[in-house]
């Protein structure tokens, strides 16, 4: 089944404890992205990435940290957590970056940093 | 970035057609228009996109005006399933990908 599939799906830590959130699609899609909503703000592009070993910020990058070493896998990293990072995260794939490829999203990922 | 505009919230019963419309006045030649939706407790998820043309698939259909400054998505048939938020959206080429989620229309179905 075509998905993209992220984990974990809750998390509870603290400040500055490292955490890695993980991404995976097996579409074969070049395009991955990452989302975080909020209440009253909506969905917003944390990092997206066009292909193997190319990154580029979105709106909210400040906090996070991405790598793209394999296609198919997409992490998010947060180095040093902080309460303003508690959000509904979500990792999302398409098979290129333009308007005519539709986006599909994993899950999400609840993230409460104390 | 390219704005859209949605009603917040709208009502349909059960089994019967459901039009939610988005204005989009400032679209540009090559800007696509999607329309995802988010069910509770879920990821956004794909229902729909076009360019110029009427589209449809097996979710929904998607009306564009001929200017290109609004379109309506066309439910045939609301299920109860369908009560979600709607996000009508234009992708860009030049705006990395990136989908610019705005409030939504909030659809509840009644029975």
């Amino acid at each position: 089944e075509a998905q993209v599939t992220q984990n974990p799906r809750y998390l509870i830590t603290v400040t500055g404890k490292k955490l890695t959130v993980t991404c995976s699609q097996n579409m074969n899609h070049e395009y991955m992205s990452w989302y975080r909503q909020d209440p009253g703000l909506g969905l917003r592009q944390i990092y997206y990435s066009m292909n193997v070993e190319v990154t580029d910020k979105g709106d909210v990058p400040e906090g996070y940290k991405v790598s793209r070493k394999e296609k198919r896998n997409f992490p998010l990293i947060l180095e040093s957590p902080s309460p303003n990072q508690t959000s509904l995260y979500f990792c999302a794939s398409s098979l290129g970056v333009g308007g005519l490829y539709e986006q599909y999203f994993g899950p999400g990922t609840r993230l409460t940093v104390t | 970035d390219a704005k859209t505009t949605q009603p917040n919230s709208m009502e349909s019963n059960e089994e019967e057609p459901v039009h939610l419309p988005c204005n989009h006045s400032t679209i540009s030649g090559t800007d696509y228009i999607h329309w995802y939706r988010q069910l509770p407790s879920q990821g956004p998820e794909y229902v729909i996109h076009g360019l110029t043309s009427n589209v449809n698939n097996r979710m929904a259909s998607l009306a564009i005006a001929e200017d290109r400054k609004s379109s309506t998505l066309i439910l045939h048939r609301a299920t109860l399933r369908d009560a979600a938020v709607y996000y009508c959206i234009l992708r860009a080429l030049n705006q990395g990908g990136k989908l610019i989620f705005g409030q939504g229309t909030e659809l509840s179905v009644k029975p």
